[in-house]
């Protein structure tokens, strides 16, 4: 099992749609929980981070953290076309940060 | 601000070569970590420092990987006679607390 899993995608969603992002994370002593945006070619973008259980927006974004079902989701609301990115999700543990493979989200008009 | 920039931005080495690659974090960001991506994976944690100190290397793949950060801001990884399994793009993120990445070098062992 992956320390961090996420679904590959793509994800595609219509053009002002909710774009859901998902991510689950096996070690139970993870702290701190981060979004990262990556365009093609690109370093990755830091987006949201959460360390409490619940939800934290930020402008279009969501970040919801459930630590005893150790998942983290990302939603994007009104999506637009420059959000086709790679979203990478991460989990810090001893200061590293450990990544999943990624979601290829792809907005379409 | 500048963010963190690193050099070269491209690199591309006959095996058995030597490669340094440079970044320059942060002012003032005491954290530097070393990560490395393979096409089509999240990146890989190699290293990180607080200040000059190498807290942890245990992501660094081989002893051919070696990174240093003497005073505690430029770091530097180098590695040894690379491989073709080398081949990947090298980040360079520095923190405080949330870690900001650079452009990246992307290295080519032939």
């Amino acid at each position: 099992q992956k320390e961090v899993e996420q679904n590959s995608g793509p994800l595609s969603v219509p053009e002002g749609a909710i774009a859901s992002l998902n991510c689950t994370y096996s070690d139970r002593g993870s702290q701190s929980f981060f979004w990262y945006r990556q365009y093609s070619g690109k370093s990755p973008e830091l987006i949201m981070f959460i360390y409490s259980n619940g939800d934290k927006e930020d402008g279009r974004f969501t970040a919801q953290l459930n630590k005893a079902s150790q998942y983290v989701s990302l939603l994007i609301r009104d999506s637009q076309p420059s959000d086709s990115a790679t979203y990478l999700c991460a989990v810090s543990t001893a200061s590293k940060l450990t990544f999943g493979t990624g979601t290829r989200l792809q907005v379409t008009l | 601000g500048a963010g963190v920039s690193q050099s070269p931005r491209y690199k591309v080495a006959k095996r058995g070569q030597d490669v340094a690659l440079r970044c320059d974090p942060i002012s003032g960001h005491v954290s530097l970590f070393w990560y490395q991506q393979a096409l089509g994976q999240g990146p890989e944690f190699l290293t990180y420092f607080q200040n000059e100190a190498q807290l942890d290397k245990s992501g660094l793949p081989s002893d051919r990987f070696f990174a240093e950060r003497p005073e505690g801001s430029v770091s530097t990884l180098k590695i040894q006679r690379t491989q073709q399994e080398d081949s990947a793009v090298y980040l360079c993120a520095s923190s405080l607390y949330e870690q900001f990445f650079g452009p990246g070098t992307r290295l080519t062992v032939l």
